[in-house]
């Protein structure tokens, strides 16, 4: 296991539609966090799980999206009915201990492509 | 008000010279930083984190802690032109998520 895996890289998904990304973290992690990336910005949290809790939520994640983490092994981020501004790239990242002290180590990301 | 703030650049700096970046962060009671470098297109890295006032280096990298001040700093030195790259500062959050600048975009000139 050398790395935080996402899936799928890229999406383009027309609006109105679902779609769901998944993280799969560095085993021996047991936070797992999301965040969205949009062109110009730093990274925005959108929430975060201890192995299979999920302990916080933004107050950016809106009624149309939800994450699991079943079994405190990946995670799905699924948005419903996505809109234009939904697009943007859509980070995991996981990170070892109660603090992330050591910070996080991110995927790839997925970009998102709403038309 | 943003909770952390970065000059967006760009910054040019020509090869070999000192590439300095500047955060500041409005959550006093902030007790962890973190610089990472995120090349176009892909995924933040992490590169160094900070948790006293005062320096740490890391071969070229140095990050500086102002917690007086809300200040932090990372210097890049022999900067080369790999090092071209958006440099996000972020700062952890009482709830242990990061909250992240916009960045400074940083061109090292050859």
């Amino acid at each position: 296991d050398t790395g935080v895996s996402q899936d799928p890289r890229h999406k383009i998904t027309k609006r109105g539609q679902n779609v769901t990304f998944r993280c799969d973290p560095i085993s021996e992690h047991n936070r797992l966090y999301w965040y969205r990336q949009t062109l110009g910005q730093g990274p925005e949290f959108l929430t975060y799980f201890q192995n299979e809790a999920q302990l916080e939520k933004s107050r950016l994640l809106s009624d149309r999206f939800s994450a699991e983490r079943p079994k405190g092994s990946f995670s799905t981020l699924e948005i419903q009915r996505t809109e234009q501004g939904d697009s943007a790239m859509y980070l995991c990242a996981s990170s070892l201990g109660g603090t992330g002290a050591y910070g996080y180590t991110f995927g790839s990301g997925t970009r998102l492509t709403v038309v | 008000q943003k909770e952390v703030e970065q000059n967006s650049g760009p910054l040019s700096v020509p090869e070999g010279a000192i590439a300095s970046l500047n955060c500041t962060y409005s959550d006093r009671g902030s007790q962890s930083f973190f610089w990472y470098r995120q090349y176009s297109g892909k995924s933040p890295e992490l590169i160094m984190f900070i948790y006293s006032n005062g320096d740490k280096e890391d071969g070229r990298f140095t990050a500086q802690l102002n917690k007086a001040s809300q200040y932090v700093s990372l210097l890049i030195r022999d900067s080369q032109p790999s090092d071209s790259a958006t440099y996000l500062c972020a700062v952890m959050g009482t709830g242990n998520q990061f909250y992240f600048g916009t960045g400074t975009s940083l061109t090292v000139i050859p």
